[in-house]
């Protein structure tokens, strides 16, 4: 694809209940980061994939929160028994080489607890 | 410890060159500085980075000084358009944090008429 496509764009769930989000990344990067924004606030790192290297999980707040890369490619990450606090724009980027090249964010997806 | 000092918001004339600040004196040689921007309700949009030696791209231009404890981003000629919040990032390119981006407040950079 022509860049990092997340989905869906928009979610909108309840309270309690389980929410999956997606990242497809640019063919061939090998590092992929998701990040949480909430309402005029600034990024916050949540986790980070680097090829076949374990993840750096040190931004995950709880145990709540949980993400997998399948393939090297495709992510998911996984927000259980959501709640309000949740509520934010989550954004997904990769990169081809770490910090020698740039990483390429995607548009997010707006996440809505009610 | 990643972090870099910004200030919170700047103001620019169009057409007047912007110039961004930002501290990151705990920096190691290894470490990259890298410059992003969010417009409202986008995904951040990449700028420009360096490592020791200025840069200069087709957006801006990025100037690192010789102790690499601090680096300015100029836009030559600001636009409308450029209002953005500019994010100064550290990326390490070693060691357990190899490649983690993390970025901070940033600088809401106003352009006016």
């Amino acid at each position: 694809g022509a860049g990092v496509s997340q989905s869906p764009s928009n979610k909108v769930t309840e309270k309690g209940k389980d929410v999956e989000l997606r990242c497809d990344p640019i063919s061939g990067h090998t590092a992929l980061y998701w990040y949480r924004q909430s309402l005029g606030q600034g990024l916050e790192f949540l986790i980070y994939f680097q090829g076949n290297s374990a993840p750096d999980k040190s931004g995950l707040p709880s145990d709540r929160f949980s993400a997998e890369r399948t393939g090297g490619s495709v992510s998911t990450l996984t927000i259980q028994r959501t709640q309000q606090e949740d509520s934010a724009v989550y954004l997904c980027a990769s990169s081809l080489a770490r910090c020698r090249t740039e990483a390429f964010f995607g548009q997010g997806t707006r996440l809505t607890v009610v | 410890d990643a972090k870099t000092t910004q200030p919170t918001s700047m103001d620019c004339a169009e057409g007047r060159a912007a110039n961004l600040p930002c501290n990151h004196s705990t920096i190691s040689g290894n470490e990259y500085v890298y410059w992003y921007r969010q417009i409202h309700s986008q995904g951040p949009q990449y700028i420009i980075h360096g490592l020791k030696n200025n840069e200069t791209n087709e957006m801006a231009s990025l100037i690192i000084t010789e102790d690499r404890k601090s680096s300015t981003l100029i836009l030559p000629h600001a636009t409308l358009r450029d209002t953005a919040v500019y994010y100064c990032i550290r990326c390490n390119a070693g060691g357990t944090s190899y490649g983690k981006l993390t970025f901070g407040q940033g600088t809401i950079l106003t352009v006016h008429p």
